[in-house]
Formats: structure tokens, sequence, C-alpha cells
């Protein structure tokens, strides 16, 4: 099956600080999220992004297919940003292949 | 609006009990529905997924069964549960394998 790492796996940051996380994918896919996970379990969807660009409010993400990679920018993070932040995939069909996620720390 | 329902919020099970844990999906038709588990500080994995009534694909053989007994329900169940069973599982639903929403998930501790 499709192998999707992400990284770097843990991150800290200072409230206000940006930042870029990274997910890399072993072969092309039809689908890409991003999914934040608060510290109470919940899965929020960021992105459905495929490919190309977008933004939602401080946050913003790119996939370049061709390449196999995408990334997400965390601009003036907050505290409230900590936590999960999963990048997941699909190649031929409808099953998710998920990251092992990059852990964020905002500190106030 | 679509919204997605899981419940309980928490478990907890002697080891050899049954389980049931149930999905509803409300305002959306013929959604794809799935079933995760996600070990403690791990990522998330896929446990069964199904496309239609009835239809109902394993990815892990295990313990644990599904079942979609009507549209927008799905049910993951045990007849005997295992410690190994302990984890947080997470029903999901998308559209034609697009934007991907899940439910608030189940903390299920075996003891």
């Amino acid at each position: 099956g499709i192998q999707v790492e992400q990284s770097p796996p843990d991150l800290i940051l200072q409230e206000g600080a940006n930042s870029t996380l990274r997910c890399n994918f072993s072969d092309s896919v039809n689908n890409l999220q991003w999914f934040h996970q608060n510290p109470w379990g919940q899965l929020i969807n960021l992105f459905y992004i495929p490919s190309g660009t977008k933004q939602n409010g401080r946050l913003s993400a790119t996939t370049v297919a061709t390449e196999r990679y995408s990334l997400l920018y965390i601009s003036s993070s907050q505290t409230t940003d900590s936590g999960v932040y999963f990048c997941a995939v699909t190649s031929n069909d409808y099953k998710l292949s998920f990251g092992a996620g990059t852990t964020v720390t905002v500190r106030a | 609006s679509q919204t997605i329902h899981q419940w309980p919020a928490t478990l907890v099970q002697p080891v050899g009990s049954p389980l049931s844990l149930e999905c509803t999906v409300e305002g959306t038709s013929n959604p794809n529905l799935y079933w995760y588990r996600q070990a403690a500080g791990r990522g998330l994995q896929l446990l069964f997924y199904s496309v239609g009534i009835g239809q109902i694909s394993s990815e892990v053989p295990q313990n644990l069964s599904a079942s979609r007994p009507q549209d927008r329900q799905f049910i993951l169940s045990s007849k005997k549960l295992l410690l190994s069973d302990s984890g947080f599982y997470l029903c999901a639903w998308d559209q034609q394998g697009v934007k991907t929403f899940f439910g608030q998930g189940t903390r299920l501790t075996v003891v």
C-alpha cells in the first residue's frame, strides 16, 4: 500500500511563530487531506487538497502531486493550534492511509 | 448540513464481554462509512469500510466485526473483547472519497 511519511514528528513553537509541516507519499494520489486532532481527540478536516494551494485563515496548504509531497503552513501560531496534524491520502480507492502525524505544541 | 454522531464517548468493559459501538450520519445519502482505531500516541488504522448497505470490507483480521443495517448507520461489534482491543475508535464518512469527516470518537478501555 501507499506509504505516508510526515515530518517533523514533534514541533514546539512559541506563540506567534510560523511553521511548516511536511507530508511525503510513495505513489500518485487522487485524494490528500490534512486533519488536526485536538487534545480531546476530535479530528477536524483542515484541507482537501490533492493538488494546488489553498488557504483558510492562518493555515494554508500546498500539494505538489508530481513530486509526491504536501506542505501545511501555520502562521502566527496560537495555543489553540496545539495538537496532532495528520496527512492522509488515497490512491486507487476510497481508503485513507494516514501518516504518523506531527505533534505541535504552541507555548504562550 | 451533514452531521455524524458516535456513541458512547467512553466505555470501560471487562475482558470477554461483548461490544457494540454505533455511528449514524445525518444530512446525506449513500455515504462511504469507515471505522478507524487509534492506539495511544499513534496514527489511525483503518478497520472496516462500507460503500453501501450490507457491503463491508475488513482491513485487519481481528475479533471485531462491522455491520451496516441502514444507509447511514454503521455498527462496530465484538462477541468477546480482548485487552488488546483497548483504544480510541473513530467513525468517519465521506462522499465519493472526497472530504472525510470524523465523529467524536469512543475511548474504549478493556479491563
